[in-house]
């Protein structure tokens, strides 16, 4: 079966670029996607079919793809940025979210 | 674009849990369009459990149990999910979510209900 990895946390300045990678050895085949969650809050996509933006969400998420690695990149961190980050992506018999990244800003 | 899910708080072992997604400002019979199921055990990832297509053509993750079911009522503006044979292990927030299908591995999940926790506990 396939599974998405991810770094269980990544610690960024305000200001400062962080980068979250998803892994797995089917993502190179299809899109994935990101989604943001807050404590108590529903996810929202940030990120869709690897590199897409919908609207209403800030120009410095970024998403982009290299192999079978996504990753995504939040440029000019911002406090309000903490959350936790899924990818998600298909995997041929089904939707398969990562384990998820807390995002700390320090 | 609004959604909202309702069910039961608690249901015991062994018991079916009927979650109801009521939406607004969209039409499921609309092309591309469709209403995906999400579980989310306290403190865990994400789970997707199953999606209905504006067509009425269904997908269920092979990764739950077989007892899922997913309907709609075009007409109520509403998907139901049913899970038989409920266990602890159940337990969690069950979010919908309306979805852009343009093809299956592009599906985008862009509007989230706001969750509904189901506990399973005798």
């Amino acid at each position: 079966s396939s599974e998405l990895t991810q770094p269980p946390s990544v610690s960024v300045s305000p200001g400062q670029t962080a980068s979250i990678t998803c892994s797995g050895n089917k993502l190179g085949d299809y899109y994935a996607s990101w989604y943001q969650q807050k404590p108590g809050q529903s996810p929202v996509v940030v990120v869709y079919q690897d590199n897409k933006r919908p609207s209403g969400i800030p120009a410095r998420f970024s998403g982009s793809t290299s192999g079978n690695t996504a990753t995504l990149t939040i440029y000019e961190t911002q406090a309000m940025d903490e959350a936790d980050y899924y990818c998600q992506a298909w995997d041929s018999t089904k939707y398969v979210f990562g384990p998820g990244t807390k995002v700390t800003v320090l | 674009i609004t959604l909202k899910e309702s069910g039961p708080a608690l249901v015991k072992p062994t018991q079916t849990l009927t979650l109801t997604c009521t939406f607004s400002g969209f039409s499921l019979s609309t092309g591309a369009v469709g209403v995906a199921w999400f579980r989310q055990p306290p403190g865990k990832a994400l789970e997707w459990l199953a999606l209905i297509y504006w067509d009425d053509n269904k997908r269920y993750s092979p990764s739950v149990k077989s007892g899922l079911t997913i309907t709609r009522d075009t007409s109520k503006n509403q998907v139901v999910l049913t899970m038989t044979n409920m266990d602890p292990v159940d337990t969690g927030t069950y979010y919908c979510a309306h979805s852009i299908v343009p093809n299956i591995a592009a599906a985008s999940f862009d509007f989230w209900g706001q969750g509904t926790l189901v506990t399973v506990s005798s």
